[in-house]
């Protein structure tokens, strides 16, 4: 089972910041935080990981709150293309297994 | 660099046919995933292959089920006996091998399997 929870479905306005919460409670000292998304039935795409600190890359921003308990990806600047299922996936660093496992994510639909 | 190859990306079979599905990693990745999505549901795993062996199939059905990653050529994902809750989007995923690193999975375009 997956070790997250998300909303079921969020919706924003194009050109502005899309803010998907994700909280993992239960969250180990060795597990880092990542995020997919699907759109619309492809292959999923990878955005981002991290582990304690907040992370930025191209595509987003990922911050962890101090305690590791939750996290927020963050699209600044949203856009149609934007639209797709996110997914928050827990992850051991080292050893354990390689496999991701998906929970139901977050539907993100960008509005015009 | 090619992505992640999968073919067929769709494919037609009655009840009690065999499918066969290929996933081509990207070039210099070692280790293979396939996941099953269910309509309307999320990924699930099903194997975790690095060359000519299996590390993970806890996903895997008992039974008709069966998947390798030969030395040479794509991995190959087999359903024998196939019937309609087979009927989903298979997709293939690779990493790299770097001893230490826990490597992103990149994922291919998936199969899309139907059974009639």
């Amino acid at each position: 089972d997956a070790k997250t929870t998300q909303p079921p479905s969020m919706d924003c306005a194009e050109g502005r910041a899309a803010n998907l919460p994700c909280n993992h409670s239960t969250i180990s000292g060795n597990e880092y935080v990542y995020w997919y998304r699907q759109i619309h039935s492809q292959g999923p795409q990878y955005i981002i990981h991290g582990l304690k600190n907040n992370e930025t890359n191209e595509m987003a921003s990922l911050i962890i709150t101090e305690d590791r308990k939750s996290s927020t990806l963050i699209l600044p600047h949203a856009t149609l293309r934007d639209t797709a299922v996110y997914y928050c996936i827990v992850r051991v660093a080292d050893g354990g297994s390689e496999k991701l496992v998906f929970g139901k994510g977050t539907k993100l639909t960008v509005n015009p | 660099n090619a992505g992640v190859m999968q073919n067929p990306r769709h494919l037609v079979r009655r009840r009690g046919q065999e499918a066969r599905l290929r996933c081509s990693p990207m070039k210099g990745h070692s280790h293979v995933y396939w996941y099953r999505q269910l309509p309307e549901e999320g990924l699930k795993f099903m194997v975790y292959l690095q060359k000519e062996n299996i590390i993970d199939e806890s996903g895997m059905p008992k039974e008709r089920f069966s998947a390798e990653f030969p030395k040479e050529g794509p991995s190959i994902l087999r359903i024998q006996q196939v019937v309609r809750g087979d009927s989903a989007a298979y997709f293939c995923a690779s990493s790299l091998s770097l001893a230490g690193v826990k490597n992103e999975q990149f994922f291919g375009p998936g199969t899309r399997l139907t059974v009639l």
